[in-house]
């Protein structure tokens, strides 16, 4: 099925720096979601996005619902060693979800 | 957020046995489940729909007669991998949505099915 796209693919800092990951798509979504998914686990909820425009924060995590229904991005603030994990955003179309690629993030202390 | 389970966690099987995987939605009533299988590093890859009491909806290419699924009740869905081989060796995840908010998917924690 369609899958969004997510970039980053892959990203490397050094902890304490700011992360920003985005998913863009050619449909329209009435959900955006973040999830992390550690190795070898299922993937966690992070952030859920409901309304165009929306910025909502969890914690370090800020992700908002873009003005035009197709994208969101996912910033994550000074990050820590235990932040490391993969990221996917999914989209929802009312009858639907579409998964990204993944961002996988390293974090070097 | 939901609490989804899976059983087993991890299963080692002969090529040609048939192995039982369990998703359970523990403290809500899941009226759709996913299926999902993933490969090393790679994204999500969804195998079928499930609704409770209904048939599954498989995606294009996935044999149905090989993953069976059922949606029995409200908080338990399975998929039985039917003579596994090992190139069905993977991570099955599966996940549940519930009433409402209906655009939330709640993932269990995986199945690493390895089959020799």
């Amino acid at each position: 099925g369609q899958q969004l796209n997510q970039s980053p693919q892959s990203m490397f800092i050094q902890e304490g720096e700011d992360v920003s990951m985005n998913c863009t798509s050619s449909s329209i979504f009435n959900t955006w979601l973040w999830y992390k998914q550690d190795p070898g686990e299922g993937p966690v909820l992070l952030i859920a996005l409901y309304k165009a425009g929306e910025l909502t924060s969890n914690g370090r995590l800020t992700a908002q619902f873009g003005i035009t229904r197709k994208d969101s991005f996912l910033n994550i603030s000074a990050s820590i060693p235990s932040d490391v994990g993969i990221y996917f955003c999914a989209g929802y179309t009312g009858n639907q979800f579409y998964f990204g690629t993944g961002t996988s993030l390293t974090v070097i202390p | 957020g939901a609490v989804v389970s899976q059983h087993p966690s991890w299963v080692i099987c002969k090529s040609g046995t048939s192995v039982k995987i369990e998703c359970r939605s523990l403290d809500f009533q899941a009226t759709t489940m996913f299926w999902y299988r993933q490969f090393p590093k790679q994204s999500l890859m969804l195998m079928a729909t499930s609704n409770e009491g209904s048939k599954a909806t498989y995606e294009q290419g996935v044999e149905k007669d090989k993953f069976l699924i059922n949606h029995a009740s409200l908080t338990l869905s399975t998929l039985t991998v039917t003579s596994a081989h090992p190139e069905d060796s993977s991570f099955y995840i599966c996940s549940s949505v519930g009433d409402y908010p209906y655009n939330e998917q709640f993932f269990g924690p995986g199945t690493r099915l390895t089959v020799l």
